[in-house]
């Protein structure tokens, strides 16, 4: 039972162009939101998130969406840049488990060509 | 201000044996989680510990334990290790509440 989907495993863009990543959720009871990005052979990088009571939140070139009636949320990056290729996995908390309890989708890997 | 500290970063383990992994938080930072990644079933949530206290555990049999320190050091143990326990072990610290999780480089265990 996987409450935290990411669809896409890759996804490719140009240096310079938006890139999109999509995360679904199926869990209404999820209030909290993170996503995070991983380079090989290091942990999880914490990006940006953003709470339920929220539909949008930004820092720099990074967006999070949130869609609470479809349960689903993006990450926006904008302008894209080399450096921004790696793993990429949302994440999300339960009302009830207002602790270190993620649950994690099974990543998208974005590959930005220059 | 140093991140989340794991050791070892490598491991290589025999079936049957047990392991110890460490993990330090970053100062200040009072809940430590584990996760578990493989290539099969993503990052899975082991345990969090807070004040030395475990406030949650994942969906894995008790060969998995820990314990938190009075210093929010955590460590994790391993008995009987079995061949699917190889993994990319993976530390995390946060300040609590709604924050987010800060992860250390994690130590890969190998079972052979």
């Amino acid at each position: 039972d996987q409450q935290v989907k990411q669809n896409s495993p890759s996804l490719s863009v140009q240096e310079g162009r938006i890139s999109i990543l999509n995360c679904d959720y199926t869990n209404s009871m999820f209030d909290y939101f993170l996503w995070y990005k991983k380079y090989p052979a290091e942990g999880p990088t914490f990006l940006i998130s953003i709470s339920s009571i929220k539909d949008k939140n930004e820092d720099g070139r990074f967006t999070v969406f949130l869609n609470k009636s479809a349960k689903h949320l993006s990450l926006h990056i904008v302008p894209s840049q080399p450096g921004d290729s790696a793993v990429y996995f949302c994440a999300a908390r339960s009302i009830y488990n207002q602790g270190g309890k993620l649950i994690f989708g099974q990543g998208t890997e974005l590959s930005v060509k220059p | 201000k140093a991140g989340v500290t794991q050791t070892p970063r490598y491991l290589i383990k025999t079936r049957g044996q047990q392991v110890t992994l460490s993990c330090s938080p970053i100062s200040g930072h009072r809940s430590v989680s584990w996760y578990q990644q493989t290539p099969g079933q993503g990052l899975q949530f082991l345990f969090e510990y807070f004040s030395e206290t475990q406030r949650n555990k994942g969906n894995f049999p008790g060969r998995f334990s820990g314990r938190q320190f009075s210093n929010s050091r955590s460590e994790m143990n391993v008995s009987t290790l079995e061949l699917g326990d190889s993994a990319l072990y993976l530390c995390a610290s946060s300040r609590g509440g709604n924050s987010p999780l800060h992860f250390g480089n994690g130590t890969r265990l190998t079972v052979t």
